[in-house]
């Protein structure tokens, strides 16, 4: 089955901890992006990345590591969380980019910093 | 900073009737235009991608773009119960070395029986 499985699905963690949310996807996709959702704010672009080893900054980058050292994989770090991370993730991925691609969206990742 | 605004609603539409959904978005170079639908508590799913102006369809769904208002739109026809949802509308630079993609804070649609 074609999908984007993202891991954990929910955490609880503490300040300064560092923690990884995995990502990853089956459908040998080229691009690779990660989300936030907070209520009132809306979905927001964190990273994203074209290919391996091809990454770039999205509109809330700060606090967030990504890598894409293979083509299924891309994971999310916080190096030092803080309460203010705490937020809804998802992450998606698409055959590449351009017309007619459609963006496949992972579970979600309900992430709570106390 | 580019923007995309959406009504938060809720727009309350009876079964059967044209819902309607708008969106504009700041950036004039934007390229790619996306409407989502989420269901609380899951994660959103593409439903119409439009990228020329004009009108693409879809089944009961119909994007409407027009680039010189900075304007897309989403008409569901016959609207069903099951349609109630978020709707988030996406803009974008897509394609190339680019992708950036800016969601609206979404629309909620309810759809009365």
């Amino acid at each position: 089955e074609a999908q984007v499985t993202q891991n954990p699905r929910y955490l609880i963690t503490v300040t300064g901890k560092k923690l990884t949310v995995t990502c990853s996807q089956n459908m040998n996709h080229e691009y690779m992006s990660w989300y936030r959702q907070d209520p009132g704010l809306g979905l927001r672009q964190i990273y994203y990345s074209m290919n391996v080893e091809v990454t770039d900054k999205g509109d809330v980058p700060e606090g967030y590591k990504v890598s894409r050292k293979e083509k299924r994989n891309f994971p999310l770090i916080l190096e030092s969380p803080s309460p203010n991370q705490t937020s809804l993730y998802f992450c998606a991925s698409s055959l590449s980019v351009g017309e007619d691609y459609e963006q496949y969206f992972g579970p979600g990742t309900r992430l709570t910093v106390t | 900073q580019k923007e995309v605004e959406q009504n938060s609603g809720p727009l309350s539409v009876p079964e059967g009737a044209i819902a309607s959904l708008n969106c504009t978005y700041s950036d004039r170079g934007s390229q790619s235009f996306f409407w989502y639908r989420q269901y609380s508590g899951k994660s959103p799913e593409l439903i119409m991608s439009i990228y020329s102006n004009g009108d693409q369809e879809d089944g009961r769904f119909t994007a409407q773009l027009n680039k010189a208002s900075q304007y897309v739109s989403l008409l569901i026809r016959d609207s069903q119960p099951s349609d109630s949802a978020t709707y988030l509308c996406a803009v974008g630079h897509v394609g190339g070395s680019q992708g950036n993609l800016i969601f609206g804070k979404g629309t909620k649609l309810s759809v009365k029986p």
